[in-house]
């Protein structure tokens, strides 16, 4: 049953902390997109790829979050240094350009900055 | 910009209840819609869509229509379940532009 993977579901961590999420896209998805969710702001689009290229990153506050895909099976968020802020729920998606707006989130990983 | 509103919640419903959740959107273009369910501790799924004015997407007992007169892409099911108590998102999405726009959710909770 292909879906996507992200780690770690949870992180708890201080303020000033490197903290790295990582996904893995379904096999054969070309798009990988990266999105927060909090009560107060919904749904937010940080980044997003096609074909391992950054198409997209205007979400995303560009002095401590940086996202890249070093291979196809690999998708990374990293925020440094974190703060409080930044505690939210950081969902992964991953589809394929040819069915075009279907997406299959990962479980999301939780994080909280203390 | 392109923008998705939906109707806020929380939505309470007995079981066998009718629902409607409504959305509309605003949208230069020609979008597809979306309509994406997230289940208590979940991500998202795709729950159906539509690509094209008054086409109508449909899935496990959940219709939406998609009215470009209107701009909007109302969701509805005839009778709801404790089971479908979850937060339903509305979403658009340009092929071109090649990201998903998303509503703010709507919280649904079916009582027994």
């Amino acid at each position: 049953d292909a879906r996507v993977t992200q780690t770690p579901r949870h992180k708890v961590t201080e303020m000033g902390q490197e903290v790295t999420m990582r996904c893995q896209p379904i096999l054969g998805h070309n798009t990988v997109f990266w999105y927060r969710q909090t009560m107060m702001q919904g749904l937010e689009l940080l980044a997003y790829f096609r074909n391992r290229a950054p198409l997209d990153d205007s979400g995303m506050p560009k002095d401590r979050f940086s996202a890249e895909m070093p291979d196809a099976t690999l998708a990374t968020l990293k925020i440094q240094p974190s703060e409080p802020r930044d505690s939210a729920v950081y969902f992964c998606a991953s589809g394929s350009a040819g069915r075009t707006g279907e997406l299959f989130f990962g479980e999301g990983s939780r994080l909280t900055v203390l | 910009g392109d923008s998705v509103t939906q109707m806020e919640g929380p939505v309470t419903l007995s079981e066998e209840a009718f629902l409607t959740i409504n959305c509309t959107y605003t949208a230069t273009g020609y979008p597809s819609l979306f309509w994406y369910v997230q289940y208590p501790g979940e991500g998202l799924q795709l729950l159906l869509k539509a690509t094209k004015a008054d086409d109508k997407g449909s899935n496990k007992g959940f219709e939406a229509t998609y009215r470009k007169e209107t701009t909007s892409f109302h969701l509805e099911k005839g009778s709801v379940q404790v089971s479908d108590s979850a937060v339903y998102f509305c979403a658009l999405f340009y092929n071109q532009g090649g990201k998903l726009i998303f509503g703010q959710g709507t919280e649904l909770s079916v009582k027994p």
